[in-house]
């Protein structure tokens, strides 16, 4: 059973809508991601948080906004999104942001923008 | 640029053996992870290679040549349940996860 959770599983938005995507992760660890994961393509990172700080933002557009209040627990809020940003967001943790500690992964949001 | 090579698509039959092959070129090299990925599921961690041979985990075993910038995940006497997607990431020498897009493999009874 993974230590990340993600909700909810799945989201239908219209592109006027907001509404935020939530990740809790249980293993104790400092550092969590945002990974955008479109049918056939490679995994995307968009937002890495180390001790609450984010650390990286890979030039993703303003509509996503992350916010990471403590260690366990990470957002990423949505508005005003595309149809092209239907995807499965996912997100994972490790123990740092180093770069050489493994990923967890959450089981994901998958998101239809309509 | 960067970039992670592996097949889209695989099938094989249940109980022979399966070789899923992954092809890098990265700036600089730190390590080479394989992920199983259940459709609607969370990726999970299977194997990680720095140095050159064979690690071996039960059925599946990985290999790295690092000077062919090559991987492959072997997967010995399937099963239905190995049905799933297989990513290949490479670290990279900013320690940056590189990922392919994955190779999803269908067991056929």
């Amino acid at each position: 059973e993974t230590g990340v959770t993600q909700t909810p599983r799945h989201l239908v938005m219209g592109m006027t809508n907001k509404k935020s995507l939530k990740c809790e992760q249980h293993l104790g660890h400092n550092a969590m991601y945002w990974y955008k994961q479109s049918a056939k393509k490679p995994l995307e990172l968009m937002f890495v948080y180390n001790f609450k700080e984010q650390t990286e933002n890979n030039s993703v557009p303003s509509r996503f906004s992350p916010e990471c209040p403590n260690s366990s627990h990470l957002f990423l809020h949505l508005h005003t999104l595309q149809p092209e940003d239907s995807a499965l967001y996912l997100c994972a943790s490790s123990q740092g942001a180093t770069g050489i500690e493994t990923q967890y992964f959450g089981p994901g949001t998958r998101l239809l923008v309509l | 640029g960067q970039n992670i090579d592996q097949p889209t698509e695989m099938t094989a039959t249940e109980g022979a053996i399966v070789q899923i092959n992954c092809t890098y070129q990265t700036s600089g090299f730190n390590g080479l992870f394989w992920y199983q990925q259940h459709a609607g599921e969370a990726p999970t961690f299977l194997s990680y290679n720095v140095l050159d041979g064979l690690e071996e985990k039960g059925r599946f075993s990985s290999f790295l040549s690092r000077s062919k910038g090559y991987s492959y995940l072997l997967l010995k006497e399937l099963q239905m349940k190995d049905s799933a997607s297989y990513l290949c990431a490479v670290r990279d020498s900013n320690y940056q996860l590189i990922w392919g897009a994955g190779t999803k493999l269908i067991i056929k009874p």
